[in-house]
């Protein structure tokens, strides 16, 4: 079991908006540890997509964003594409455990 | 361009060894620290180990504390990976991931390597 929870599947048609939660505790999110989202595309290295709860590296669309509130975070794509379709995961600190986490990761299917 | 290379992923007998190495480039590699991240067939990303810059300071998974050393020679721009008393639920891909952020709470991994693989099996 991840110290994240993410949803395992979510699905959306070509230009709709989806969004994929992340849910922590108290000594991670909860306690002032920012969210990042990465994303791996099929038989790819991981990407990071949002750093620092909502902030997007240089050539990430703005069709991807990124908040967060008290014990979770949330990704937000909006625009659906084709090409969106892949494996997202949440990632933060936990003080309790002195480690980095990862959700268990979300499969987003575009239909 | 910044660029991370694993190498040194194989099949190897439960209760082994072995070494991964990851070659850095483009950017100056004692500024930052680095991590391992392990992928396990059809499974999700999990830390495995990090060390810091130039200090040496080192974190590990529970699932890993013990058999695993991580460490790097700055002089080579060069991360390793000592993994010893492999279990075949250490199969997984590898990846080194180069960290950002000033403190624990805020690093991510900014930048991340191919991936090598390793296969624990008799």
């Amino acid at each position: 079991q991840s110290v994240l929870t993410q949803p395992p599947s979510v699905s959306g048609a070509p230009g709709q908006r989806v969004t994929i939660s992340c849910t922590g505790g108290s000594s991670n999110i909860g306690a002032n540890s920012d969210v990042h989202w990465y994303q791996q595309l099929p038989g790819t290295a991981p990407k990071v997509l949002i750093y620092g709860n909502n902030n997007r590296p240089s050539g990430v669309p703005d069709r991807f964003s990124g908040s967060k509130s008290g014990t979770s975070g949330s990704l937000a794509i909006t625009g659906l594409q084709a090409e969106d379709e892949a494996d997202y995961y949440c990632q933060s600190y936990d003080s309790s455990l002195s480690q980095w986490v990862f959700g268990g990761g979300t499969k987003l299917t575009v239909l | 361009e910044v660029r991370l290379l694993e190498s040194g992923g194989d099949l190897v007998q439960p209760g082994g060894s072995l070494r991964l190495s990851c070659a850095a480039s483009g950017f100056t590699f004692n500024y930052f620290a680095m991590s391992w991240v392990r992928q396990a067939p059809g499974k999700g990303l999990e830390w495995v180990s990090r060390v810091a810059g130039s200090s040496g300071n080192t974190d590990y998974a529970d699932t890993v504390k013990g058999r695993f050393t991580v460490s790097r020679d700055n002089s080579k721009n060069t991360l390793y990976l000592e993994m010893n008393s492999l279990r075949t639920e250490d199969t997984a891909v590898y990846y080194c991931a180069k960290m950002r952020g000033a403190t624990r709470e805020v690093w991510y991994m900014d930048v991340w390597g191919k991936g090598t693989t390793v296969t624990v099996s008799s």
